[in-house]
């Protein structure tokens, strides 16, 4: 049974640092990764997505990272700002393109100014 | 691009009765949707996959007589809590497997969510 682990699960750093949020998956045989935010009381938005075949995928200051043989991903924002307070979920995409996502618990991520 | 709507976004309903909620896929079709819920301060957990023409697939633990999935249409399925409880009170989202239409194909396309208060 596929399980994702985020790591940390909160986060606290002042504004212009560059942070790395990490996501961990227990079985390589994945379709994509997937990283997305969620704002408070609000839906998804979606970030990121990385095919199984990919390494890294890149969007202006994210950078998210894909080692599937490790069962690994992770997410790198540069200069951080307030406005990228908000939990990043990390979701798998089953391999067998069935369309289900597992999601990790998700890393609440507060920026100071 | 492809987009997926839910209905409602918020809906208050009595202890005991029945609620509806929506999702439409926009400018393609979708086979398959699925449905999650999110508790406070968790993440989202898969509950059922909704198979256009034939009955729904539920995750272990999910209740299928008290969360009736319909999908009737290519572009529309339907979560139906019957007898709500506080518990229930949740945010339910879907997503829908963009196979044929506008935007990217073989891309999952996540609805606003609804959030459910039981009172």
């Amino acid at each position: 049974k596929q399980e994702v682990t985020q790591i940390p699960a909160a986060l606290s750093v002042p504004e212009g640092e560059n942070l790395v949020l990490n996501c961990s998956f227990t079985d390589s045989a994945i379709y994509n990764l997937q990283w997305f935010r969620q704002d408070p009381g609000k839906g998804l938005t979606s970030l990121l997505l990385i095919q199984s075949s990919q390494r890294e995928q890149t969007s202006g200051r994210l950078n998210a990272s894909l080692d599937k043989s490790s069962g690994r991903s992770t997410l790198y924002i540069a200069a951080s700002q307030p406005g990228d307070s908000a939990t990043y979920l990390c979701a798998v995409r089953l391999s067998g393109n069935t369309g289900k996502l597992i999601f990790g618990q998700g890393t609440t991520l507060q920026v100071k100014p | 691009g492809a987009v997926v709507s839910q209905h409602p976004s918020w809906v208050i309903c009595k202890s005991g009765t029945s609620v509806k909620i929506e999702c439409r896929s926009l400018d393609f079709q979708a086979t398959t949707m699925f449905w999650y819920r999110q508790f406070p301060k968790q993440s989202l957990m898969l509950m059922a996959t909704s198979n256009e023409g034939s009955k729904a697939t539920y995750e272990q633990g999910v209740e299928k007589d008290k969360f009736l999935i319909n999908h009737a249409s290519l572009t529309l399925s339907t979560l139906t809590v019957t007898s709500a409880h506080p518990e229930d009170s949740s945010f339910y989202i879907c997503s829908a497997d963009n196979r044929l239409g506008q935007g990217a194909l073989n891309t999952i396309y996540f609805g606003e969510g609804s959030w459910l208060t039981v009172v």
